[in-house]
């Protein structure tokens, strides 16, 4: 059963930067990429970009060109997710999703989510 | 961007019967090289992360119940629920994953009557 584990709940206060950890568990890491997927309180599904946890390339969704940095540590089998210039409007559930075989964009397994609040 | 949209935004339906849900994609997510349409549908309960239930429209992820179907191509795509239970109630969600960024439907909210 694969597991991502996330690291738990933040709180920021605007222009602050937040660092949310998800370490995998009972899969091959290195086979597999990692996306980030936000949700506002009572909002829908936001991609925000994937990494590849073999050798660390990225795809970012162009909204968050230069502010967000994903990272990868093999040895850990964590991925990371560095947003920084926060604002009230990155308060928001931070999910990491493992993509599938089939493709990448399909999403199997979820980590439980880290709420990170941005509030002055 | 290919925009999602869903409808209804939510629904009331009465345990054992029938819960239908709509997707439209902005631009059809059917690959011609392949034939498949790069479109998934998640099940979302609160509290929890999504659930995958089908990808490539209508491929159903182990697991899922066969009351559960989904259908489409090209543009219109469809969630159906036969028989809708107890636990059916959540948030569901389509996805397109044709093009980056993979972009998702706002969600129809499920209840029972």
């Amino acid at each position: 059963q694969v597991q991502l584990v996330q690291s738990g709940a933040e709180v920021k206060k605007p222009g602050a930067s937040v660092k949310v950890s998800c370490k995998a568990s009972d899969y091959t890491f290195s086979n597999d990429g990692i996306s980030w997927v936000r949700q506002a309180p009572g909002q829908g599904l936001e991609w925000m970009g994937w990494i590849s946890a073999d050798n660390g390339h990225t795809d970012y969704a162009e909204r968050f060109q230069g502010r967000v940095t994903m990272t990868t540590d093999t040895s850990t089998s964590t991925v990371y997710m560095d947003l920084r210039s926060l604002t009230s409007d990155d308060t928001a559930v931070y999910y990491c999703a493992r993509g599938t075989v089939a493709h990448r964009r399909i999403f199997d397994s979820w980590g439980q989510g880290t709420l990170v609040i941005v509030s002055s | 961007d290919i925009v999602m949209t869903q409808s209804p935004d939510s629904l009331t339906v009465s345990l054992g019967e029938r819960a239908t849900i709509n997707c439209r994609s902005s631009q059809s997510v059917f690959h011609t090289s392949n034939k498949k349409n790069y479109l998934a549908w998640y099940q979302q309960k609160p509290g929890q992360p999504p659930n995958l239930l089908f990808y490539w429209a209508s491929t159903r992820e182990s697991g899922v119940p066969d009351r559960f179907s989904g259908s489409g191509s090209g543009t219109d795509f469809t969630l159906t629920i036969n028989s809708l239970q107890a636990e059916d109630v959540a948030v569901y969600y389509c996805q397109q994953y044709y093009s980056t960024p993979p972009t998702f439907g706002q969600g129809t909210k499920v209840e029972i009557k």
